[in-house]
């Protein structure tokens, strides 16, 4: 079926306004995970669920970032008030089991730039 | 698309010569480690994976090795091709924690 897919691609804010980044993970995939991902580094982890329940938000830099996953398959990551250090790419990604020790499915990335 | 990992380490190799990237981690509780290539422009792909009780996992053109001693992780790809130019990330992880990644190392082909 259809990998992990994410919309926009691409987002550009002015400082201050909010955005709103949407996981479509694969289909069946009990885990969704989201990460950040700045230029030159490696992702850096944000927050997991598993189903609906968002079990682990230790990686959220602030306050200004929320995720959602309502129905335990499409995810939104939130960041209100954006600031310039937010620019980063984003990426989402699936897995069929628990988190640990398992491959993880990504998506493409939204990429977005705070002006 | 946008680039990826303008500052890494980079590694260039011949076309169908060896590459072996190396990677070295921190948690010595870690207990799963794997490989993903990043093209510009693209989310992470995985490429292979590996358990902290094997010291080698062999794939198609691809060999992990992982010596837990020394807390050090490394793919060896076999007749390296232009497709395989990219960056390369190890990240680890044990039990139930987040993946962990390392900072990556850009690959880079001649033809």
């Amino acid at each position: 079926g259809a990998g992990v897919s994410q919309s926009p691609r691409y987002k550009v804010a002015k400082r201050g306004q909010d955005v709103a980044l949407r996981c479509d993970p694969i289909s069946g995939h009990v885990s969704l995970f989201w990460y950040q991902q700045a230029l030159g580094q490696g992702p850096e982890f944000l927050t997991y669920f598993q189903n609906e329940a968002q079990l682990d938000k230790s990686g959220l830099p602030s306050d200004r970032f929320f995720a959602e996953r309502p129905e335990g398959s499409v995810s939104t990551l939130k960041i209100q008030r954006t600031q310039q250090e937010d620019s980063a790419v984003y990426l989402c990604a699936s897995s069929s089991q628990l988190v640990g020790g398992q491959e993880q499915f990504f998506g493409p990335g939204t990429r977005l730039t705070v002006l | 698309g946008e680039s990826v990992g303008l500052h890494l380490p980079t590694l260039s190799v011949q076309e169908g010569d060896n590459s072996i990237i190396n990677c070295a981690y921190s948690n010595s509780a870690s207990d799963y480690f794997i490989w993903y290539k990043q093209e510009s422009g693209k989310g992470p792909q995985f490429i292979i994976d590996i358990r902290s009780n094997m010291d080698k996992r062999q794939g198609q053109r691809v060999t992990v090795l992982l010596n837990k001693t020394v807390k050090h992780l490394s793919l060896q790809i076999a007749a390296t091709q232009p497709g395989d130019s990219a960056v390369y990330f190890c990240a680890e992880n044990s039990g139930n924690t987040p993946l962990v990644f390392g900072k990556g190392t850009r690959l880079s082909v001649i033809a």
